[in-house]
This record gives structure tokens, sequence and C-alpha cells, in this order.
């Protein structure tokens, strides 16, 4: 089964428009930890916002907020007033186990976001 | 912040040759650094976890001959693509885990666009 699920290949918004990304993710762990991440069409990867798996409140930084539902193993991404830099490949991530031990992160296939003017 | 260089940015070399990329954490020790290879419009595919001072790690299907590893430093990684072919052919991207967060966020470099003709 895959670890993360990313099922909008593609999504377009309107600039000033908030979008949320779409990531679910299976693992049998009690401790994770899960990241978002954009790739622009330099190829860059870009480390947006973290959300580990006994943080009680969702993550934000900026314009970037995780809407985490444990329950449901999801971890969607919101960007609030979408500019057209966020045009990019979004990529939902996560890493398994405790902190002390795990290290590989299981990425999903992708989301590109447009941002139309 | 964490800053990850890469270098080359891109490279194109002739069959049966070998390249090197090097990784580097500019600003913080890594002792863990992982190499990536990607193909157009898919996902991040982990190749191996290079720790400094021992050897790499290499995911099921890597050879391990063919993408030599070194962790030199506690800032510097290299993969070397040994007898490159035209399948070889792919963006690299190095990461780094940066001890200093408690979150194992991994760091990502530019990556370098490998062309073997």
């Amino acid at each position: 089964a895959q670890k993360i699920t990313q099922t909008q290949p593609g999504m377009f918004v309107q600039e000033k428009e908030a979008v949320t990304l779409d990531c679910t993710y299976d693992t049998s762990d009690q401790s994770y930890g899960l990241f978002w991440y954009k790739q622009p069409s330099s190829g860059e990867m870009i480390f947006l916002i973290y959300q580990g798996s006994y943080d009680e409140q969702n993550a934000t930084e900026g314009r970037y907020s995780l809407n985490f539902q444990k329950a449901r193993k999801s971890a969607n991404l919101v960007i609030s007033a979408s500019q057209l830099g966020d045009s990019a490949m979004y990529f939902c991530a996560m890493r398994e186990g405790s902190r002390a031990g795990a290290n590989n992160l299981f990425f999903g296939t992708g989301t590109r976001l447009t941002v139309i003017p | 912040g964490a800053v990850v260089s890469q270098h080359p940015s891109w490279v194109i070399c002739k069959s049966g040759t070998s390249v090197k990329i090097e990784c580097r954490s500019l600003d913080f020790q890594a002792t863990t650094m992982f190499w990536y290879r990607q193909f157009p419009k898919q996902s991040l595919m982990l190749m191996a976890t290079s720790n400094e001072g021992s050897k790499a790690t290499y995911e099921q299907g890597v050879e391990k001959d063919k993408f030599l590893i070194n962790h030199a430093s506690l800032t510097l990684s290299t993969l070397t693509v040994t007898s490159a072919h035209p399948e070889d052919s792919s963006f690299y991207i190095c990461s780094a885990k940066d001890p200093r967060t408690n979150t194992d966020t991994q760091y990502f470099g530019p990556g370098t666009r490998l062309t073997v003709l």
C-alpha cells in the first residue's frame, strides 16, 4: 500500500484565494512526522511545514497551514492568499518512527498547483 | 535556516565516463545525508542514506557499485555515477538532516541534472 497518497495531480486557484492540497497517509506507527515540500520548476525542494503525530495543534507557517486529522490519517496543506509564485509542484512526505531512529522520508506523487492571475 | 548546496547543477557527459556530484551542508553539520533520484514528472525515489564515517545504506534495486557514495565529512557527501549510460540520465537531489531541529527535517540541495549522451 502507498504510504502517502496525493489524489490531485493538478489544481488551479485564483490569485488571492485559498487552496487546499490533499494528502492521506498510511502507517501503523504511533510516532511519525508529516512534511510538505514545494518544488518550483527550478527543481529545488523547499521545506514548507512540519506536523508531528503528537502535536495537538495544527502547524502553521505564514500563509501555510496544515489541516491535521489524525483519525482520518490526513494532512492537507492549506495555502491562503495564493500568489503567482506559489505555482509549483507540492509534495507531501512522511517520516515513520521515533525521532531517534527513523530516517527515511516517503513521498507522495505530488500535486501541481497553478495560480491564475 | 538550513542551507544545502549541490554541485554541479547540471552536467553532460559521454557514455562510459564517471560523474561526481557533491552535496554540502553549509551552515550545519549533517551526520546523515540522503540521495534521491527523480524522473520527469515523478516523485522522488530514495537511492541511499549516507552516514558520516560509515558505509552508505542503499535501497533495494540500487546498484552500490554503480552509484558510489562517500560521506567524507560532516558537511560533505558525494555521489559518483560510474560508467554512466543514457539510462542514468536523471535529476539527482540530495538532502541533509538538520540535527538542530527536533523534527528530523530534511533540507534539500538544488539538485543536479545529469544527461548522458
